[in-house]
């Protein structure tokens, strides 16, 4: 099983471009996240998605847009890539609503310049 | 008041000492607690679940008070290895599909 798979590693985008992160897990898991996290706050949830077909906003959903293609895949879109969008961004994945541990992708650096 | 709460430290300590953490939550009807471990720059990974009657697991021991809403994490006879930051994470309840988690303490563990 190769867990949560999440990518690109690594992204430089221009103020204004646009990008999706791809994140993918192979557990069966019903319930998907997308985290940011940058120094001295902590992880913060942008969206999330207990079930196949749903979505929701999470704590910073501001400039994200999210879809959860199949049970496998949760994908994140930057529409109109910010500075202040530069982040360290997880995907994280668990079996069910309660009493679950995480399981997390390996992370994305994005920096927008 | 923040739903969990951790100490960020840095917590610096010889290899060999003895080190706890506590984390507190707010919601009391809060079901499971968790610690995790990060890296730097790396993805958070699980070092242990929390049961209310405490757990080991080799050097790091666990505990949860549900009286006064926090849990703790014991890592006795440090090493060098365990410098990393230490994340707290709650699992609420009422159908709640949303685990929060603490910001994380840091611990050095130095020679």
């Amino acid at each position: 099983n190769a867990g949560v798979t999440q990518t690109p590693k690594f992204q430089v985008l221009k103020t204004g471009q646009s990008m999706t992160l791809q994140c993918a897990q192979d557990m069966n898991h019903n319930s998907m996240y997308w985290y940011r996290q940058d120094p001295g706050m902590g992880l913060r949830l942008i969206y999330y998605s207990a079930s196949e077909g749903t979505t929701d906003k999470g704590e910073v959903p501001n400039g994200y847009n999210v879809s959860r293609l199949n049970k496998r895949e949760f994908s994140l879109r930057l529409e109109s890539a910010a500075p202040s969008q530069t982040s360290v961004y997880f995907c994280a994945s668990r079996a069910s609503t309660l009493g679950e541990k995480l399981f997390f992708g390996s992370g994305t650096q994005l920096s927008v310049l | 008041r923040k739903e969990v709460e951790q100490d960020p430290g840095p917590f610096n300590v010889p290899e060999g000492a003895t080190v706890a953490f506590n984390c507190t939550y707010s919601n009391s009807a809060s079901q499971s607690f968790f610690w995790y471990r990060q890296d730097c720059r790396k993805e958070p990974k699980l070092l242990m679940s929390v049961y209310s009657s405490g757990n080991e697991d080799g050097r790091f021991t666990a505990q949860l008070n549900r009286a006064s809403q926090y849990i703790s994490l014991l890592i006795r006879d440090s090493k060098l290895s365990d410098s990393a930051t230490y994340l707290c994470v709650v699992n609420p309840s009422g159908g709640s599909y949303i685990p929060t988690f603490g910001r994380g303490t840091s611990l050095i563990v130095h020679p």
